[in-house]
């Protein structure tokens, strides 16, 4: 399975945009890049995949380099409530098991 | 919310019990996954079904078992437990197994093994 790679934690202030980035260098061409968020005492939540084009939603967007090798998850007014552990991981279009291998993840910490 | 319910939401049990977590899927899903979180770490992939039907299987101990049912909820057996499965316990569901598909998660149970 292709492995992600995230920094363990990141900071950031109260109504300013937050870019996670995660690094992927062994991505094959049928991995999607999925990114969920687990909020304290939560499950899991998705916020995002892509294949090869950024992608935008109301929660966030995902900005996905030329050659896929890395991407970044950009929350573009981060509040208290985004608090969370973000994981950035890969799924296997061609896969059959279609799980979610799931890595350390990136927690995120808002300063008000 | 996000549709899908487990019970119980807390479990204490002594070592070498039998206990059974279940899951109910979010309303016309068909794929159901179980997945174990030990303290401050990620997601542990277990195992899935498909309407009724194993797909794969992840990390799963030959003490732990499952099954979906035909109204899709789900059953996750966990039998001669020691210490170290003490766990959240995170049961998922999404429409199909398409990797495209988003996963829904459930709000866990929250096993602790004495």
């Amino acid at each position: 399975d292709a492995k992600t790679t995230q920094p363990n934690s990141m900071e950031s202030n109260e109504e300013e945009p937050v870019h996670l980035p995660c690094n992927h260098s062994t991505i094959s061409g049928t991995d999607y890049i999925h990114w969920y968020r687990q909020l304290p005492s939560q499950g899991p939540e998705y916020v995002i995949h892509g294949l090869t084009s950024n992608v935008n939603n109301r929660m966030a967007s995902l900005a996905i380099a030329e050659d896929r090798k890395s991407s970044t998850l950009i929350l573009h007014r981060a509040t208290l409530r985004d608090a969370a552990v973000y994981y950035c991981i890969l799924r296997d279009v061609s896969y059959s098991n279609y799980q979610l291998i799931w890595g350390a993840g990136t927690k995120l910490i808002i300063k008000p | 919310d996000s549709g899908v319910t487990q019970t119980p939401k807390h479990l204490i049990t002594a070592t070498g019990q039998r206990v059974t977590l279940r899951c109910s899927p979010r309303s016309g899903d068909l794929s159901v996954y179980w997945y174990q979180q030990s303290l401050d770490q990620g997601l542990q992939f277990l195992i899935h079904y498909y309407n009724g039907e194993e797909r794969a299987k992840g990390n799963i101990l030959e003490r732990f078992s499952a099954q979906q049912f035909p109204d899709l909820h789900s059953e996750l057996n966990l039998s001669s437990l020691e210490l170290g499965d003490s766990a959240l316990y995170f049961c998922a569901s999404s429409a199909t197994g398409g990797n495209y598909n988003e996963q829904f998660f459930g709000p866990g149970t929250r096993l602790t093994v004495l």
